[in-house]
């Protein structure tokens, strides 16, 4: 079985702080993504990654970076947080190569609070 | 950018009856579709998908249809169970497309 996981289920900071959220992936797969989801918008993509060191903006980067050092971990920063960023953030991989589309496996979110 | 929606933001079945869930999407390039069951606390988790060559795909008691005349995505659930109870979501892409792109979501109450 596929097994994305993050490193926190829940997360409460103050504005201003820098927060990193980790995700890891056990399949090898090429692809990560991380998607925030808020009530009434669904899931929208912040950045994803195809290859280790590489990364795409995707429809909301504002905000946010991220890291992929290594194949198997994507990291999401927020350099600063906001009261704007609470949000359940979503991890993701898929097995796909550039340029292609495959099934999505998620991790199980974590629930960050920017006081 | 593409919207991919759903009919209907709530659906109620009675337990052991069958459940349909509907999807709209408006990109005509769109060739691969996937849907997704997320239960409270939880993270989305795969159900079914379908490429568009396809226009019918079964799984274990599910079933998606696709129609692409109509831009039409559904989720069929046979013999639905208390433990389908979740917020369902329909996601699209095309060729050449890392990323999906997300609806909002169903969320389907299963009555015992």
């Amino acid at each position: 079985d596929v097994k994305v996981t993050q490193s926190s289920r829940y997360l409460v900071k103050r504005t201003g702080e820098k927060v990193f959220l980790e995700c890891v992936q056990d399949m090898d797969h090429e692809n990560m993504f991380w998607y925030r989801q808020d009530p009434g918008l669904g899931l929208r993509l912040i950045y994803f990654s195809y290859d280790v060191k590489m990364k795409e903006k995707g429809d909301i980067p504002e905000g946010y970076s991220v890291s992929r050092e290594k194949k198997e971990r994507f990291s999401l920063i927020l350099e600063s947080a906001s009261t704007n960023q609470t949000s359940m953030y979503l991890c993701a991989s898929s097995s796909a190569g550039q340029g292609e589309t495959d099934t999505q496996y998620f991790g199980p979110g974590t629930r960050l609070t920017v006081l | 950018g593409e919207s991919v929606g759903l009919h209907l933001p709530t659906l109620s079945v009675q337990e052991g009856d069958n459940s349909i869930i509907n999807c709209a999407y408006s990109n005509s390039a769109s060739d691969y579709f996937i849907w997704y069951k997320q239960e409270s606390g939880k993270g989305p988790q795969f159900i079914i998908d379908i490429r568009s060559n396809m226009d019918k795909r079964q799984g274990q008691r599910v079933t998606v249809l696709l129609n692409k005349t109509v831009k039409h995505l559904s989720l069929q659930i046979a013999a639905t169970q208390p433990g389908d109870s979740a917020v369902y979501f329909c996601a699209e892409s095309e060729t050449g497309a890392n990323n999906l792109f997300f609806g909002t979501g169903t969320r389907l109450t299963v009555i015992p």
